[in-house]
């Protein structure tokens, strides 16, 4: 059965205090890896995907780093805009179509 | 660009009771994917719909049924309601050519059964 374990449950940070976030999964044959962020009575909203290990993704204060067995998300100089659940889900090669399966997510709060 | 709309936003039953649930995804996506949220065990995959077909199943019980019109809108309906099925029900659409995982969610529909 395919597992996503995400490290830690919650976070608080000062305002430029940078972190990474962690997302350990077991999946027979990976087809992608995807971190998505979610605000309070909001859907998720996709900000990664990454496909194979040692890929890395960037978007602005954001980077996403994958290994055969986890993945990081690394945040730098983080705001208070950057406060939000943070979900790491993967896809199995044997899945067709979009059926992803997510971890419980990080809560990461910000401090001005 | 319009996003995915889930109708309605907040709803409450009561035990027994059937529920329905809309969404209507970004024009030109195709793939509609419906996912359930709640604080123990996140988000666990429903269903899948593509071109009317359902393309993929998650494990819930046959009470949780799903359909796709032909203008690629979606409802899901959900009968005998139970406690445990208080959630945030979650629509997701994606072209699905390219299968990269990125899904457009919509904001949900919560559901409270009482």
């Amino acid at each position: 059965e395919d597992q996503v374990t995400q490290s830690p449950e919650a976070l608080r940070l000062q305002e430029g205090e940078s972190s990474s976030l962690n997302c350990s999964y077991t999946v027979s044959g990976l087809r992608g890896l995807f971190w998505y962020r979610q605000d309070p009575g909001k859907g998720p909203e996709f900000l990664f995907t990454l496909y194979s290990a040692g890929e890395e993704k960037e978007k602005e204060r954001l980077k996403a780093t994958l290994t055969k067995k986890e993945s990081f998300l690394h945040i730098t100089a983080p705001k208070p805009e950057d406060s939000a659940t943070y979900l790491c889900a993967v896809q199995a090669v044997r899945e067709y179509g979009n059926k992803l399966v997510f971890g419980a997510g990080t809560i990461l709060r910000v401090k001005s | 660009k319009a996003g995915v709309t889930q109708t309605p936003r907040y709803l409450i039953k009561t035990r027994g009771q059937q529920v329905t649930l809309s969404c209507s995804p970004i024009s030109g996506h195709r793939s509609v994917s419906w996912y359930q949220q709640t604080p123990g065990q996140g988000l666990q995959f429903l269903f899948e719909y593509f071109s009317e077909t359902q393309r993929n199943k998650g494990n819930f019980p046959g009470r949780f049924s799903g359909r796709q019109f032909s203008n690629s809108r979606s409802e899901m309906n959900v009968s005998t309601l139970e406690l445990g099925d208080s959630a945030l029900y979650l629509c997701a659409s994606s072209t699905r050519t390219q299968n990269t995982g990125e899904l457009f969610f919509g904001e949900g529909s919560r559901l409270t059964v009482l």
